[in-house]
């Protein structure tokens, strides 16, 4: 079983549609959880954290369920710049910096 | 401040010859990583270093892998002699010794062996 699963997408939307991503991961010791953005051919870039009471940043909320080991993603009136593959990441706890990366889903939002 | 730097961007070289790509954390950052993307799949870790020291290198692929951190400032990670199968991006990234305000990505190197 992968550490980090995500929903393997590709994922097709109109402008404004509401979006969804999903991800599980397996290390229960796992402490800290991110969602990451990474535009084609591009780096990976920090969109949220992801807090056990849920977070929201503008059109974005970010859900973690510690007891299912699920993390989700969701976007509201998608734009055409959110076009991206989301990257769903585990961080272990302590001195343990390493970042566990699921493979990502690809969301395309259409005009 | 300027972010993380990664030289080349690209390389391309063929398969048996040596490789050596750089990287420049944030000035600052005691903590480095590298990470790589191999063709179709996720993104995976290779090594931490705390200044100069290597903290946790339990994802380098084989011996034909070497990173250093002389000084703590910046890292080069050599791959001698790449294979076919080395192929992918590797990033680097950095952050703070305490990991506050999370990781800063470099824009990667795409190593190419033919």
């Amino acid at each position: 079983r992968k550490e980090v699963e995500q929903d393997p997408g590709p994922f097709n939307v109109p402008e404004g549609a509401t979006v969804a991503f999903n991800c599980t991961y397996s290390n229960s010791a796992s402490q800290s959880f991110f969602w990451y953005r990474q535009d084609c051919r591009k780096e990976p870039k920090l969109l949220m954290s992801v807090y056990s009471s849920g977070n929201e940043d503008g059109r974005f909320t970010a859900q973690l369920n510690r007891a299912s080991q699920y993390i989700s993603l969701l976007i509201r009136d998608s734009k055409l710049s959110d076009s991206a593959t989301y990257l769903c990441v585990v961080k272990g706890g302590g001195s343990n910096y390493k970042l566990t990366f699921g493979k990502g889903t690809l969301l395309t939002v259409n005009p | 401040e300027a972010g993380v730097t990664q030289f080349p961007s690209h390389s391309v070289i063929e398969k048996g010859q040596t490789v050596t790509l750089r990287c420049d954390p944030i000035s600052g950052h005691d903590n480095l990583y590298w990470y790589r993307r191999v063709m179709g799949k996720e993104i995976k870790f290779l090594l931490h270093f705390v200044k100069e020291s290597k903290q946790d290198e339990s994802g380098m692929p084989n011996n034909r892998f070497l990173a250093e951190r002389t000084g703590g400032t910046y890292s080069t990670l050599k791959v001698q002699p790449a294979e076919l199968e080395d192929s992918g991006v590797y990033f680097c990234a950095s952050s703070h010794l305490t990991f506050m305000g999370g990781y800063t990505f470099g824009s990667g190197t795409r190593l190419t062996v033919v």
